[in-house]
């Protein structure tokens, strides 16, 4: 079956580093997305990967190993606005069509 | 702005009536997609769209109809069928069908009491 793993809640202080894990079982691989989502709002768009190894936008860095079916997002200087939930994405290969997402983890910052 | 929007942000229904979402975009985008979000799960997709007059069946459709007679546009509505209708639905958009990002609607939040 088609699964995606990562942990429910994370804890982490201002100013801190943090690295969200994300594992993947999917029936093909089209790439894997990480997206944001404050509570009661719409996901937003954060990093797309789809060759091994490290992308990195500013403060957010995104890794992927293929073989590994697993991903993790690194969030550095943290910000109280950094609270919300991380939902980790993964393009399968029919179609090239369908995006199955994690449960996401839920991030809170403390001061 | 470009933009997708849905409304409304929250919408109450008795149960047994259908009810209609809007959700519209003016990004010029051709794919379309409807998204149901539960607490603790991800987003599990109900319909998506490629092109106008186009629609496929998602991973949970039962209950759920669409229509796409505009490129701009693709409501979805909620019918009397559909078990459990409470939640939170994202729709969502992008170039095409193999875009690697999709741009989402702020969500309606759906109580059916």
């Amino acid at each position: 079956g088609q699964n995606i793993d990562q942990p429910t809640e994370m804890t982490a202080t201002e100013g801190a580093i943090v690295q969200i894990n994300c594992t993947y079982q999917t029936s093909g691989f089209n790439g894997l997305f990480w997206y944001q989502q404050h509570a009661g709002e719409a996901p937003t768009f954060l990093s797309y990967n789809v060759l091994d190894g490290l992308e990195e936008k500013g403060r957010f860095s995104s890794f992927l190993s293929r073989s590994k079916g697993y991903s993790y997002l690194l969030l550095k200087e943290l910000q109280m606005k950094d609270s919300a939930s991380y939902l980790c994405a993964v393009k399968g290969e029919t179609g090239g069509f369908k995006t199955i997402f994690g449960a996401g983890t839920r991030l809170f910052v403390k001061a | 702005d470009g933009g997708i929007t849905q409304s409304p942000k929250y919408l109450f229904r008795k149960e047994g009536q259908n009810v209609t979402l809007s959700c519209e975009q003016n990004l010029n985008h051709d794919a379309m997609y409807w998204y149901r979000q539960d607490p603790g799960q991800g987003l599990r997709l109900i319909y998506y769209s490629q092109i106008v007059n186009d629609f496929q069946k998602g991973d949970i459709a039962e209950g759920y109809s669409v229509s796409r007679e505009k490129k701009e546009s693709f409501p979805l509505t909620v019918t009397s069928a559909q078990k459990n209708p409470t939640a939170f639905y994202l729709c969502a958009s992008s170039i095409d069908r193999v875009s690697t990002e999709a741009f989402f609607g702020q969500g309606t939040r759906l109580t059916v009491v």
